[in-house]
């Protein structure tokens, strides 16, 4: 079983409608929890960055932890075209200095005009 | 743009050859990471340099060589490689303590081994 399950889509939607992206995992010493973003021919970027189980809020973008499922989501709303891209999930313990991040298999997403 | 460069962004190697993918931060951040991607899987984690001192070899064939001469580079050393090491590599870095986690990636270097 992997550590971090994420389906890899592809996923397509209309512009305007509300996305869900979704990762497991099997490890209950992950604390940490992350989305990136990478474009087509770009590395991945940090969008959301949430500590332990509850929710954060930036923008058209929500980030969600439960713990005790261990189940992540992130939820666009009013997506838009510039959002087709990959999103990876991406989890970490607390212990190390240099911070190790498991990461799920990313999801493509394509938001349609 | 990140403050990550990676040089060459291709590269197309054959299995005899020897190359190395280099890494640049102009960030002062202390740790610096090699992954693989490959598609449809996950980012693998190869190696981990923090403060220039390997903290991590994630059980990485030998043909693989890393190298920190610095705390602003980092290099990998490529030699007789196999055809399913063609793949995206990402060098990364992170300010490599306290509680931050945030990594910026490098654009990648696309590599094709034939």
């Amino acid at each position: 079983q992997k550590e971090v399950e994420q389906d890899p889509g592809p996923l397509s939607v209309p512009e305007g409608a509300i996305v869900s992206l979704n990762c497991t995992y099997s490890n209950s010493a992950f604390q940490y929890f992350m989305w990136y973003r990478q474009y087509s021919r770009k590395g991945p970027e940090l969008l959301m960055y949430t500590y332990s189980s509850g929710n954060k809020e930036d923008g058209r973008f929500t980030a969600q932890v439960d713990k005790s499922s261990k189940y992540i989501s992130l939820f666009i709303r009013d997506s838009q075209p510039s959002d087709s891209a990959t999103y990876l999930c991406a989890m970490s313990g607390s212990s190390g200095s240099a911070r190790q991040l498991t990461f799920g298999s990313g999801t493509q997403l394509t938001v349609l005009p | 743009e990140t403050g990550v460069t990676q040089t060459p962004r291709h590269l197309v190697m054959g299995m005899t050859n020897k190359k190395s993918l280099k890494c640049e931060q102009h960030l002062g951040h202390n740790a610096m990471y090699w992954y693989k991607q490959s598609a449809k899987k996950p980012l693998e984690l190869m190696f981990v340099y923090n403060f220039k001192e390997q903290t991590e070899n994630n059980s990485v064939p030998s043909r693989f060589s890393p190298e920190c001469p610095n705390s602003s580079h980092l290099f990998l050393h490529l030699h007789t490689l196999q055809p399913e090491d063609s793949a995206l590599y990402l060098c990364a870095t992170a300010e490599g303590q306290g509680t931050t986690y945030e990594q910026y990636f490098g654009p990648g270097t696309r590599l094709t081994v034939t």
